[in-house]
């Protein structure tokens, strides 16, 4: 089975530094691995994905992740962090030979971004 | 713009007592999912439907259902809640080819969420 792995419950970083929340993978084959972000009370918002291509991915709200398949590694960051930015953010990678799109997602990273 | 809209945002109901969440999508997808959230934990998916076809995940309780009338609504019941069905619950949507691989197009998107309250 598929799955990720993110290390670190909570982040902190501050506003103007640059960030970076770790997802690691563990699949057989190409991993199809994704982004969202998930602020207070409300649904995950889609980031970015890797599907195929070149490795550095760049996502919505200036954020980016690069994988890195030597590393199984698919980290998310920011140049410059906001205090916005504050939230809580989840890698996921898409099951394979389910015939739709399952997410198996990792347990999630809160951000914390201080002014 | 096109989007996946929940309703309500929050849910109060009793133990017991059923209650009905709604989702809809402006995005025609022919895939919808729901899972269930609990405390900032990583969303478990309950189920999906795929064009008008349900899919049950093997550990989603017989207390949860779900109706898809058209394409655009897909909604969940849950028939006798209990104080541990508490939880923020996600609708998502995508477009999937049915070939069984994987397209560059091929993104979940979600609703903004019901939080449930049993009391």
């Amino acid at each position: 089975a598929q799955s990720v792995a993110q290390p670190e419950d909570q982040v902190n970083v501050a506003e103007g530094n640059p960030l970076t929340v770790k997802c690691t993978y563990s699949v057989s084959g190409n991993p199809y691995l994704f982004w969202y972000v998930q602020y207070p009370n409300r649904g995950l918002q889609f980031l970015l994905k890797y599907i195929t291509g070149d490795n550095l991915v760049k996502g919505s709200y200036g954020f980016e992740a690069e994988f890195n398949k030597s590393q199984t590694s698919f980290h998310l960051k920011k140049p410059s962090a906001l205090v916005s930015d504050s939230a809580l953010y989840f890698c996921a990678v898409r099951e394979k030979n389910t015939g739709f799109q399952k997410l198996v997602f990792g347990t999630g990273t809160r951000l914390l971004v201080s002014p | 713009d096109a989007m996946v809209i929940q309703n309500p945002r929050y849910q109060v109901t009793q133990f017991g007592k059923p209650v009905t969440l709604s989702c809809s999508q402006t995005l025609n997808h022919n895939v919808m999912y729901w899972y269930q959230q609990k405390s900032s934990q990583a969303p478990k998916l309950l189920f999906h439907y795929y064009d008008k076809d349900f899919n049950n995940e093997a550990d989603t309780p017989d207390n949860f259902q779900s109706r898809r009338p058209n394409t655009s609504f897909c909604f969940l019941d849950i028939r006798s809640p209990g104080l541990g069905d508490a939880a923020m619950y996600l609708c998502a949507t995508s477009r999937d080819s049915g070939t069984g691989g994987v397209s560059l197009r091929d993104t979940q998107y979600f609703g903004p969420g019901t939080r449930l309250t049993v009391l």
